[in-house]
């Protein structure tokens, strides 16, 4: 069962910064926070991950409050390429540890 | 880098065939592949985790003897889907890892697989 609770929609306007939450109040020390989107008809694509620090990359940022229980994702400038199903998941750090996908949020990016 | 490929991107059978399906790592080697599928409008699934030279471990509820695994070297794994039926139509995703600590998952672009 997936660990994390997310909307199941969400709009934002383009341009717009797109924040995108999570909850995940059962997270283990050893677990990591990790975001994925699936743009219609495709794989999943990889965005960013964290354990307990914010972290920023070319696509996104991610804020991971103090006590880790939740989480925000954040497109700075959301276009219209940014719309797709985002997926918040928790996952063990040790091996190749399989990802379990919750239902995540459908974010559309409207013109 | 870390490209995943599969193929074929899409394919249809009549029922009763058998389907292969075959999932590459282009550009690192992957000692663990993963399989799922996704029916419309759903999440994905996972159905079974395979690494290099050994058995896949099949989830529960997954036929391990419907949905056949091999994964005979670190960038090559396939998924057969032997005896199709309408009710396996769905799309199937494969991922790649190369089983390092905190390592991340690349994902294939899925082959949409329709059982007439």
């Amino acid at each position: 069962d997936a660990k994390t609770t997310q909307p199941p929609s969400m709009d934002c306007a383009e341009g717009r910064a797109a924040n995108l939450p999570c909850n995940h109040s059962t997270i283990s020390g050893n677990e990591y926070v990790y975001w994925y989107r699936q743009i219609h008809s495709q794989g999943p694509q990889y965005i960013i991950h964290g354990l307990k620090n914010n972290e920023t990359n070319e696509m996104a940022s991610l804020i991971i409050t103090e006590d880790r229980k939740s989480s925000t994702l954040i497109l700075p400038h959301a276009t219209l390429r940014d719309t797709a199903v985002y997926y918040c998941i928790v996952r063990d750090i040790q091996g190749a540890q399989k990802l379990v996908f919750g239902q995540g949020t459908r974010l559309t990016i409207n013109p | 880098g870390a490209v995943v490929s599969q193929h074929p991107s899409w394919v249809i059978c009549k029922s009763g065939t058998s389907v292969k399906i075959e999932c590459r790592s282009l550009d690192f080697q992957a000692t663990t592949m993963f399989w799922y599928r996704q029916f419309p409008k759903q999440s994905l699934m996972l159905m079974a985790t395979s690494n290099e030279g050994s058995k896949a471990t099949y989830e529960q509820g997954v036929e391990k003897d419907k949905f056949l695994i091999n994964h005979a070297s670190l960038t090559l794994s396939t998924l057969t889907v032997t005896s199709a039926h309408p009710e396996d139509s769905s799309f199937y995703i494969c991922s790649a890892s190369t089983g390092l600590a905190g390592n991340e998952q690349f994902f294939g672009p899925g082959t949409r697989l329709t059982v007439l």
